[in-house]
């Protein structure tokens, strides 16, 4: 299957750091990527992963463990304007996506 | 163009009728998406092209549902017959190269009363 497991929802604190975690089967995997989906919009590119280890860009950073089927989104000192859906998408034969994780920043 | 741009932004239609959706992909991208996301649900794949050519069509639902793509570039989606189960919002994407970052539109909020 193709299954992508991540947390529904999270809330976090402005200025905080919170973690988003995502599983994926291992099987047929070329990549992994994060999109930011805010309510109402288009999901926009956040990062893209496809050797182990982390990638940072600015406040965000994405961690990538293949033999374990593991991502997670790490995002620094939270904004308002961070309070989107995050979704975990397996680049396989084609770009499976996860249900999403609402994040609710508040202050 | 600079970005992915679909039309019609919204569409409110009568059940029973057809439906026709634009995308219009950046230019230059290779590959288009299609995809359907109803509300608080994740993105649902519909159909893929690679030129003008639709290599997977495999997540259309039905036989109503049908695209097609014209000199590499533009792509409709049409929807015959619609039933109020295809209320949703319609994504295209776009991309380039291997690594298939995919860039979309703002998609089209299809709603069937």
């Amino acid at each position: 299957g193709q299954n992508i497991d991540q947390p529904t929802e999270m809330t976090a604190t402005e200025g905080a750091i919170v973690q988003i975690n995502c599983t994926y089967q291992t099987s047929g995997f070329n990549g992994l990527f994060w999109y930011q989906q805010h309510a109402g919009e288009a999901p926009t590119f956040l990062s893209y992963n496809v050797l182990d280890g982390l990638e940072e860009k600015g406040r965000f950073s994405s961690f990538l463990s293949r033999s374990k089927g593991y991502s997670y989104l790490l995002l620094k000192e939270l904004q308002m304007k961070d309070s989107a859906s995050y979704l975990c998408v397996k680049y396989g034969n084609k770009l499976v996506f996860g249900a999403g994780t609402i994040l609710r920043v508040k202050s | 163009g600079a970005g992915v741009s679909q039309s019609p932004s919204n569409k409110v239609t009568e059940k029973g009728k057809d439906v026709e959706l634009r995308c219009d992909p950046i230019s230059g991208h290779t590959a288009l998406y299609w995809y359907r996301q109803s509300l608080g649900q994740g993105l649902e794949f519909l159909i893929y092209f690679q030129g003008n050519s639709a290599p997977d069509k495999s997540g259309l639902p039905s036989d109503r549902f049908s695209a097609e793509r014209t000199g590499g570039s533009v792509s409709t989606l049409t929807i015959q017959r619609t039933q109020q189960e295809d209320s949703a919002v319609y994504l295209c994407a776009s991309s380039q190269g291997a690594k298939n970052i995919q860039y979309f539109g703002a998609g089209t909020r299809l709603s069937v009363l």
